[in-house]
């Protein structure tokens, strides 16, 4: 199986900070990587798909980036309904894991 | 308006079985490959199978590969999965998903289903 390594596994930031998330796979998986928002309680939300395509109605300035082994989600400029815990998943080979996620917490 | 509707979560004793089911609702059902990801109190998301559009190929996590079985009915607009040999690590909120038009990613969700382990 891929394994899905993401890092940090957690971050502080303030309202307007660039925020990037890092998710390394333990073998090549091209393209096929997503990037999901979580907030406490609630379903996940596809933000990103196939590495770098904005899910309709994801606000710009999420955006993903990254091939092969390593890939980056950056938030440009924090909002506080942003405020959550983030993941990475890889859907190149079954099955398709996430990564450990990375929750992105108020400074 | 997508809708994914989960039940029969509940509390079970250690080896016992439960049958999850997500009523789907919204879109085209039978055009979609679907999917189950669960996850554990308090720890991150775990995929645990899919299911292809027609129904004749499916997918496990290691972790449950020979316990759980993934199904669905295309008439009934229905996606299932039977649960058996329970262990107290399968204790989580189960969610159905539905893939992306094209893709094996999830991009509707359910609101889940928790079921509890324990004797």
């Amino acid at each position: 199986d891929i394994q899905m390594t993401q890092s940090p596994s957690s971050v502080s930031a303030s309202v307007g900070d660039r925020v990037t998330i890092t998710c390394r796979a333990s073998q090549g998986i091209s393209s096929w990587l997503a990037w999901y928002q979580q907030k406490p309680g609630k379903a996940p939300k596809l933000l990103i798909y196939a590495a770098f395509s904005l899910q309709s109605g994801v606000p710009s300035r999420f955006s993903g980036s990254g091939s092969g082994t390593d890939f980056t989600l950056t938030i440009s400029s924090l909002q506080p309904e942003d405020f959550a815990t983030y993941y990475c998943q890889q859907a190149n080979s079954f099955p398709h894991t996430f990564g450990g996620g990375t929750k992105v917490e108020i400074k | 308006e997508v809708q994914l509707s989960e039940s029969g979560g509940g509390l079970v004793q250690p080896g016992g079985s439960l049958r999850l089911s997500c009523a789907a609702s919204g879109f085209t059902f039978r055009s979609y490959a679907m999917g189950w990801v669960r996850q554990a109190p308090g720890k991150g998301l775990e995929w645990v199978s899919g299911i292809s559009a027609s129904g004749g190929t499916t997918y496990y996590a290691d972790s449950v590969k020979g316990q759980f079985t993934i199904s669905r009915d295309n008439s009934k607009n229905t996606l299932d999965l039977q649960m058996n040999s329970l262990r107290a690590e399968d204790t989580a909120v189960y969610y159905c998903a539905k893939t992306l038009s094209g893709w094996y990613y999830f991009d509707s969700w359910g609101q889940g289903t928790l079921v509890t382990v324990s004797s």
